[in-house]
Formats: C-alpha cells, structure tokens, sequence
C-alpha cells in the first residue's frame, strides 16, 4: 500500500496571504489527524477527521480550518498567515484513529 | 488535560550501549501509545504501538512497556547504533482520535 503523502513539501508564503496544504491518506483509511511542528512548541495536535467529520480540535486559533472529503483526503486551511506559522505540517492517517501513519509533512516558512 | 512529558531531553551514549527512554503521561485513560522515531526535518516512522491492554511490545533491539495505572512507559533499545541517533517521541492516543505528544529524547549515538 503506497504511505501518506503530503503536497506541496516544501512552501514560502508571506505574511497576511492564505495557505491550503493536502493530505492523502493510506488506502482505506477513514482518519486523518494534523500536527504543526515548531522548535518551540513541540508536536501540537490541530485537528482529526472521520468519514468528514470533525471529532477532535486542539487549542489552535480559528485561522485554522480544515476539512475532508468523501475519498478521505483531507485539507488543511491557514488564513491570515502569521510568522509564527512557519512549522513542518505533519498529517497521519488512520483506521479509526487510533493507530498513527505519518506522511513527510510540509515545510512552510511565512516570510 | 492529557500531558506527556520526556525525560530526558537528550541523551549521548558510546555505541552499544543498552539504554532507556522514559514517557510519562497524566491521564491514564488512553487508547493507545505509540512510540516514534523522527529523524532531523523528516516525518515520523512509528516503531512500537501498545494497547492500553497490553504490558509490552517488542521489535527487534526495541522493547516497550505500558504501566496505565502509573502513567509511565519506556523504550528500551539494546546494543545501540549510531543509525539509531534520532528524536524519540511517544504519543498517547485518546479517543476519537485526539492525540497527545511528549517533546521527545534526542538520542547520538557515539561510534
């Protein structure tokens, strides 16, 4: 089964515009979780989707979104990007969410 | 509010030494924990998964234990590498998908 795959790897954006990062999941997973990464703050959980639900939000501010669609990929939205969003985006699939599958994550650097 | 802590933050060791990796969490009602491998701006690699009804799991050099009623699990790792130097990260699952992640040991291994 081919793994998790995140596009784009790598991105630069500057501050104020708006981002959509993507997430495909293993085949047949229902579950898809995303992380942002910082040297600062650590692995801080944004949010988890299931069958296109949303089940579980972290503290993150509603600049945040994301969705997921019938085929289980699912999307991530930062509006109003801050430099403080610069971070590896990671996602990771799931059966159900209880068993972790990371894809390469996404670098995005806000300048 | 589940928090995972790491002890310790780093950890320098001569090549083939045995040595462990310490998680402890605060709520112990979890699904499940999952122990990963994060190598320097890439995805994490899940390299042990324990149910909360398990005690242990092994794969090869790696053994992980879960003690729930105490909070704590750690990751033994015997006859270190050097290619075992990394960032190891524990994460404790909760239910509908919400997931909690220590800051991680970084581990050199000396050749």
């Amino acid at each position: 089964k081919a793994g998790v795959t995140q596009t784009p790897r790598y991105l630069i954006k500057t501050r104020g515009q708006q981002v959509t990062l993507s997430c495909s999941p293993i085949s047949g997973h229902r579950s898809v979780s995303w992380y942002q990464q910082t040297p600062g703050q650590g692995l801080q959980f944004l949010f988890e989707y299931f069958s296109e639900t949303q089940r579980n939000k972290g503290n993150f501010p509603g600049r945040f979104s994301g969705r997921q669609f019938s085929n289980s990929r699912s999307e991530m939205n930062v509006s109003t990007l801050e430099l403080g969003d610069s971070a590896l985006y990671l996602c990771a699939s799931s059966l159900t969410g209880d068993i972790l599958h990371f894809g390469p994550g996404t670098r995005l650097t806000v300048t | 509010k589940q928090e995972v802590t790491q002890i310790p933050a780093a950890l320098s060791v001569p090549e083939g030494e045995n040595l462990v990796l310490n998680c402890s969490f605060t709520d112990s009602a979890i699904y499940n924990l999952q122990w990963f491998r994060q190598d320097p701006g890439k995805g994490l690699t899940s390299l042990l998964l324990i149910q909360s009804s398990q005690r242990e799991q092994t794969s090869g050099r790696l053994n992980a234990s879960l003690d729930k009623s105490s909070g704590r699990s750690t990751l033994y790792i015997a006859a270190s590498q050097p290619g075992d130097s990394a960032t190891y990260l524990c994460a404790v699952i909760g239910n509908a998908g919400k997931s909690t992640f220590g800051d991680g040991t970084t581990l050199t291994v000396k050749p």
